[in-house]
């Protein structure tokens, strides 16, 4: 049982380019979520989904897209990297059907954009 | 959206003393509450958490109030150990959408 998986652990990326971060779970989790922390920020969301098929936008969208073709996969997009989004990025999913309870955190991955 | 305050920034306290981390949240349709622990260099991890329509929840040394009138709740840590070191998160959920504090880091002196 892996948990909340993502890849990769550290990217380094030049100004304008695209990458995704990927997420998978194995606990058949219906809720999932992204969010970056900087420092003195605590956690940001940035997009959510309730299910397969279902996506929203959380605090700090602008920038990045999501898609959930399958309960197991929520992909994380950066369409045109930039300095401000150098972050650490977290996914989570929640034991909680549905809805945002009991997150349960992948280990991150440290982006750094020059 | 939900806005979240977290005090203090840091605490430091001597070991065996007890601990206390104060969160205000602003939207009085959140309904969860949890509190995250974060080791240096590790994913955040789920310690406690309580729902509205309860005013307090214990789990050993930890324990969290909800005061809903106010809009705040809080984490008491008791007897602290140099293992509690860390950074805690507050965060105040309606259903899809939760909302972290800016964490607080507290360090436990031997």
């Amino acid at each position: 049982n892996a948990g909340v998986t993502q890849t990769p652990k550290f990217q380094v990326l030049k100004t304008g380019q695209s990458m995704t971060l990927q997420c998978a779970q194995d606990m058949n989790h219906e809720y999932m979520s992204w969010y970056r922390q900087d420092p003195g920020m605590g956690l940001r969301l940035i997009h959510y989904s309730v299910g397969a098929g279902i996506t929203d936008q959380g605090e700090v969208p602008n920038g990045y897209n999501v898609s959930r073709s399958t309960t197991e996969d929520f992909p994380l997009r950066l369409l045109s990297a930039a300095p401000s989004q150098t972050s650490v990025y977290f996914c989570a999913s929640s034991y909680s059907e549905g809805h945002a309870a009991k997150l349960f955190f992948g280990s991150g991955t440290q982006l750094s954009v020059l | 959206g939900e806005n979240v305050e977290q005090h203090p920034s840091t605490l430091s306290v001597q070991e065996g003393d007890s601990a206390v981390i104060k969160c205000t949240y602003s939207d009085s349709a959140s309904n969860y509450f949890p509190w995250y622990k974060q080791e240096l260099g590790k994913r955040p991890q789920l310690i406690i958490d309580i729902r509205s329509n309860v005013g307090e929840k214990k789990d050993q040394r930890i324990a969290v109030t909800l005061n809903k009138t106010a809009k705040h709740f809080s984490l008491h840590i008791t007897e602290t150990q140099p293992e509690d070191s860390a950074v805690y998160f507050c965060a105040a959920s309606n259903n899809n959408d939760m909302r972290f504090g800016a964490g607080t880091r507290l360090t436990v002196k031997p």
